[in-house]
């Protein structure tokens, strides 16, 4: 099944600087893609959706890059700020049968500091 | 907006008793589902359910049952907990499988000592 690997698992950036986060995953012909945002002791929240026919979605503050002949997803916060600081997790999922589920990347704790 | 509850929102349980989390979700969603987050291992998921009166197994389903009674709620058992099942537990819903964006409600912390 789908494996998705996400690095780093720790990022540190001071205010003001870029932060990437990567995810890969394994199976070609994976669909759909999201970013979720989880704060200290909150829920996930969306960030972004991304289907496989667009490569480049941007955001409020933030850009998802998405490189399907690398298998490779990547968030880019463009100049965080320490209301970003919290877990990110990218999920994937192909498209039929039962590979249609969610699976997600372990997580990035990211800590922006002033 | 799409609004997903759990309770209790935190429980402190001892080896060998039965723990019953439940999820309410207000969306109108078909799938619902339950995770368990443990600190590296990201979101794993161990039951969903796509109809009421049927459930369907995840990717780490021992020693858990689920029970979806209406389309509104979805219960997540542990009828013999271990200290091994000490997580955060999350349900969502969402509309469909796979393609949806799933809506997550706020966790369950389980402690089993």
């Amino acid at each position: 099944g789908e494996q998705v690997e996400q690095r780093p698992p720790h990022l540190s950036v001071r205010e003001g600087d870029s932060a990437v986060i990567t995810c890969t995953y394994t199976d070609p012909n994976s669909y759909y893609f999201f970013w979720y945002k989880q704060e200290p002791g909150a829920s996930l929240q969306l960030l972004m959706k991304v289907f496989s026919s667009t490569e480049i979605n941007e955001g409020q503050g933030f850009t998802v890059l998405l490189n399907k002949k690398d298998t490779r997803l990547s968030l880019n916060l463009t100049a965080a700020h320490p209301g970003d600081s919290a877990a990110y997790f990218c999920a994937v999922s192909a498209s039929g049968g039962s590979n249609y589920k969610l699976t997600f990347g372990k997580g990035t704790l990211l800590t922006v500091t002033p | 907006e799409a609004a997903v509850t759990q309770s209790p929102r935190s429980k402190v349980a001892v080896t060998g008793g039965k723990v019953t989390l439940s999820c309410h979700q207000t969306n109108n969603h078909d799938y619902m589902y339950w995770y368990r987050q443990d600190t590296g291992h990201g979101l794993r998921l161990i039951h969903y359910s796509y109809v009421a009166d049927s459930t369907e197994k995840g990717d780490i389903p021992d020693g858990y049952k689920a029970s979806r009674p209406s389309q509104e709620n979805f219960s997540l058992i542990l009828e013999l907990a271990s200290l091994s099942q000490t997580a955060v537990y999350f349900c969502a819903s969402s509309p469909d499988w796979g393609e949806d964006t799933q809506y997550f409600g706020p966790g369950t912390r389980l402690l089993v000592l």
